[in-house]
């Protein structure tokens, strides 16, 4: 099928670290991406890793992608309570293309973070 | 830059009554996108554009139509509203190059009662 899952629910102590898991259907997607979205507002890119890569840091962000169980993952260190959010992975869809733009979202990982 | 901008924030349909979702962007991108937000669904795509003059359906189109006459205009029409379209609409739109990041607009909740 073509559905991308992620877990619903996440809550952690702020400064733990946070792992949002996702699971993706297509090993030839080019990116995977994760998007944030705050409450009340559109969502965001967080960041993006292309599909050679097995690991990409970003501050307090790293994203680890192991194309052969199709799994991605995000992990937030040090959570803060601004970290509080819902979080989406998305990839290409199957036989997509670059040249639409388009993409599957997953559910969204609903973050909260306890004082 | 104001980004993707969308009109209105909220709006309150009874069945049957028809509106236009607007969505404009300042990027002149040429990728335009429109998806719906149910609770614990994520996102879906409803209709998209790759460019003016260019539309195509997405995973759930029925029940809208979208145009696009020129690069930063991409309206959403709802004609015969139902209480199964009561959800949170997105706009968004992408240059379509390189990793090809989507840009979303603040989004509009529709209730249809």
């Amino acid at each position: 099928g073509e559905d991308v899952e992620q877990s619903l629910f996440l809550s952690v102590r702020e400064g733990d670290s946070s792992v949002i898991n996702c699971t993706y259907t297509d090993s030839s997607s080019t990116y995977l991406y994760w998007y944030k979205q705050e409450p009340g507002a559109g969502l965001q890119l967080l960041t993006y890793i292309f599909s050679n890569m097995d690991m990409k840091q970003d501050q307090r962000l790293t994203v680890l992608l192991n194309k052969k169980d199709k799994h991605l993952s995000l992990r937030i260190a040090d959570t803060q309570t601004g970290d509080s959010a819902i979080y989406f992975c998305a990839e290409i869809p199957p036989h997509g293309s670059s040249n639409t733009g388009k993409l599957i979202f997953g559910q969204g990982t609903t973050l909260q973070v306890k004082p | 830059n104001a980004g993707v901008t969308q009109t209105p924030k909220f709006r309150i349909l009874k069945i049957g009554q028809s509106m236009t979702l607007q969505c404009t962007q300042d990027m002149n991108h040429n990728y335009m996108y429109w998806y719906r937000q149910d609770p614990g669904m994520g996102l879906k795509l409803i209709y998209y554009s790759v460019g003016a003059g260019i539309t195509d359906k997405g995973e759930v189109p029925n029940g809208y139509n979208v145009s696009r006459s020129t690069t930063e205009d991409f309206p959403l029409r709802l004609e015969l509203a139902a209480p199964s379209q009561t959800s949170v609409y997105f706009c968004a739109s992408s240059s379509g190059q390189s990793y090809n990041e989507q840009f979303f607009g603040p989004g509009t909740r529709l209730t249809v009662l």
